[in-house]
């Protein structure tokens, strides 16, 4: 079964500039979460989606947005670039048993995104 | 509000020693505790999961332990090799889909 997979790799913006990433979950996962990882602030929860619901949120400004597709592949928006969010952003998915999740969260080997 | 401390912050060791990772966290009202490991550049590779009613969980030579009530978890590497050089994280689900993670502790296995 192929693991979580997220495009493009690497990206070099500019500040003010918006970007977007990609995350496709494991097969049969509907559960989507994003995890923003820098060194001064280590591995901090953006957002989850499960069934194209975003349900929970971190505490990152508006200009982070994500929405989640009917086939649970997700995408996360940042717009307005700043220096600081230079980051490498990872994204998770999961199997759901009804609302509660007593599972693994497995991730992706992240989006490495580089504002100059 | 859930914190995790992991300490040591790195560590480093002679290959073939056993060694302890700790994690702690300070609200013991959890689903469940997932230890990670990263390598340099990486994603997270999912280690072990333990969920809130249970006491460890083994995979190969980690063993995962969890005491709810005092708040810690210990991650128990045996016979360690270079290979297994790399961060290792916790993480705590304290509710939802979220997960709350330490600063990793940074281990190095010298041959």
């Amino acid at each position: 079964k192929a693991g979580v997979t997220q495009t493009p790799r690497y990206l070099i913006k500019t500040r003010g500039q918006q970007v977007t990433l990609s995350c496709s979950p494991i097969s049969g996962h509907r559960s989507v979460s994003w995890y923003q990882q820098t060194p001064g602030q280590g591995l901090q929860f953006l957002f989850e989606y499960f069934s194209e619901t975003q349900r929970n949120k971190g505490n990152f400004p508006g200009r982070f947005s994500g929405r989640q597709f009917s086939n649970s592949r997700s995408e996360m928006n940042v717009s307005t670039l700043e220096l600081g969010d230079s980051a490498l952003y990872l994204c998770a998915s999961s199997w759901m048993l009804g609302e509660a999740s007593y599972n693994e969260q497995f991730f992706g080997p992240g989006t490495r995104l580089t504002v100059l | 509000k859930q914190e995790v401390t992991q300490i040591p912050a790195a560590l480093s060791v002679p290959e073939g020693e056993n060694l302890v990772l700790n994690c702690s966290f300070t609200d013991s009202a959890i689903y469940n505790l997932q230890w990670f490991r990263q390598d340099p550049g990486k994603g997270l590779t999912s280690l072990l999961l333990i969920q809130s009613s249970q006491r460890e969980q083994t995979s190969g030579r980690l063993n995962a332990s969890l005491d709810k009530s005092s708040g810690r978890s210990t991650l128990y590497i045996a016979a360690s090799q270079p290979g297994d050089s790399a961060t290792y994280l916790c993480a705590v689900r304290p509710g939802a889909q979220k997960l709350v993670f330490g600063q990793g502790t940074r281990l190095t296995i010298n041959p």
